[in-house]
């Protein structure tokens, strides 16, 4: 079944603690991204990958970082989580010919 | 001015009814545009994508307009299961692989 896959579903940690969160996809996507969504103010891009070793900023970078050394993985890390980054996060996957995302089931961050 | 901007709605409709929606972008270069669909607390599906020609997938129309940088979505006979919050994506290209989404408008059709 294609799919991505986020790790874990649902995170309460505290401030300053260091996080990963996975992202797979078994398609064969050139293109990752991930995105977090806050009431009001809809879907943002944090980071994006084109393909392996290729990531760029999205709207929204501040306080994340991401590597692509695979082509299915695309990790986002949060190195010092603050209270502000709380969210929903998605990671998404797409070939780089038509851009047609395909989500994954979402990570809900709580950082206390 | 936004680069992606919708209407939030909400739109409540009978169920039956003929609904349309809205999505203005700034960047007249954009490329690519696309429809998704998320419902509450879930992950945003793809809909549908818009092509130049305008496209029609059973109950769905999506159709574009260059010249006043808008799309548009018409969902005709809605039902029930068309209550969801629906969102305009938009793909810069030209060098720039960001996607751009609006923050969606919410559809409740009504019994």
């Amino acid at each position: 079944e294609a799919q991505v896959t986020q790790n874990p579903r649902y995170l309460i940690t505290v401030t300053g603690k260091k996080l990963t969160v996975t992202c797979s996809q078994n398609m064969n996507h050139e293109y990752m991204s991930w995105y977090r969504q806050d009431p009001g103010l809809g879907l943002r891009q944090i980071y994006y990958s084109m393909n392996v070793e290729v990531t760029d900023k999205g709207d929204v970078p501040e306080g994340y970082k991401v590597s692509r050394k695979e082509k299915r993985n695309f990790p986002l890390i949060l190195e010092s989580p603050s209270p502000n980054q709380t969210s929903l996060y998605f990671c998404a996957s797409s070939n780089s010919l038509s851009y047609e995302q395909y989500f994954g089931p979402g990570t809900r961050l709580t950082v206390t | 001015r936004k680069e992606v901007e919708q209407d939030p709605g909400p739109f409540n409709v009978p169920e039956g009814a003929t609904v349309a929606f809205n999505c203005t972008y700034s960047n007249s270069a954009s490329q690519s545009f696309f429809w998704y669909r998320q419902d509450c607390r879930k992950e945003p599906k793809l809909l549908m994508s818009v092509y130049s020609s305008g496209n029609e997938d059973g109950r769905f129309t999506a159709q574009l307009n260059r010249a006043s940088q808008y799309i548009s979505l018409l969902i005709r006979d809605s039902k029930l299961s068309d209550s969801a919050t629906y969102l305009c994506v938009v793909y810069l290209g030209a060098g720039s692989y960001q996607l751009t989404f609006g923050k969606g408008t919410k559809l409740s059709v009504i019994p």
